[in-house]
């Protein structure tokens, strides 16, 4: 199947920094997604891009879709504590089958020392 | 939030027993997908649904089967758990096939 990387797996960083990760893919995605998971619930949905090239902010996350379809990145400014927890990229497709709809890069681990 | 709950929340059981989850949506979308998490391996599709009593296997469906008999309920079945199922379980709804997908609050499920 699909594979995404994305990196860093895990970030250390003091309140009021910036942050930023990156999901990169061998295939072509006409979906990126961006998940905030916090401990024992579900991933929430973050933003999502639908267009080679977007960029699109939702406060202060900003994310963009790669010109090749083959990556995204999402920035967070001026980490808060609350920001702490686990961002999964996910790249979807329009294959027609569910089964290869959406693939889930591994997460990156953010934590925020005060 | 989108209305998706999950029962039961945390469940522990022995292997070789039955273990049934239950996601239940009030959103009438039509898509359900049940996924399984692990440290590192990120989310993946165990078994999806595409509408009453349409199901389709997705990445790791082996060891698990799954019944969509009403709009509403997604069921996710272990015939016989092992402890290899031991994982956080969610489930997941969307409108269309390539919509966003909303997520569940999850189950810890234990195989001991």
């Amino acid at each position: 199947g699909q594979q995404l990387n994305q990196s860093p797996q895990s970030m250390f960083i003091q309140e009021g920094e910036d942050v930023s990760m990156n999901c990169t893919s061998s295939s072509i995605f006409n979906t990126w997604l961006w998940y905030k998971q916090d401990p024992g619930e579900g991933p929430v949905l973050l933003i999502a891009l639908y267009k080679a090239g977007e960029l699109t902010s939702n406060g202060r996350l900003t994310a963009q879709f790669g010109i090749t379809r083959k990556d995204s990145f999402l920035n967070i400014s001026a980490s808060i504590p609350s920001d702490v927890g686990i961002y999964f990229c996910a790249g979807q497709t329009d294959s027609g089958g569910g089964a290869d709809g959406l693939t889930f890069g591994k997460g990156t681990h953010l934590i925020i020392q005060p | 939030d989108a209305g998706i709950t999950q029962s039961p929340r945390h469940k522990v059981t022995e292997t070789g027993t039955p273990v049934t989850l239950r996601c239940h949506q009030t959103e009438n979308h039509r898509y359900m997908y049940w996924y399984r998490q692990d440290p590192g391996h990120g989310l993946r599709l165990i078994h999806y649904s595409y509408g009453v009593k349409d199901t389709d296997k997705g990445e790791v469906s082996d060891g698990y089967s799954v019944s969509r008999s009403k709009t509403e309920d997604f069921l996710l079945t272990l015939e016989s758990a092992t402890s290899s199922q031991t994982s956080v379980y969610f489930c997941a709804i969307s409108q269309r096939e390539t919509d966003t997908q909303y997520f569940g609050p999850g189950t810890r499920l234990t195989v001991l």
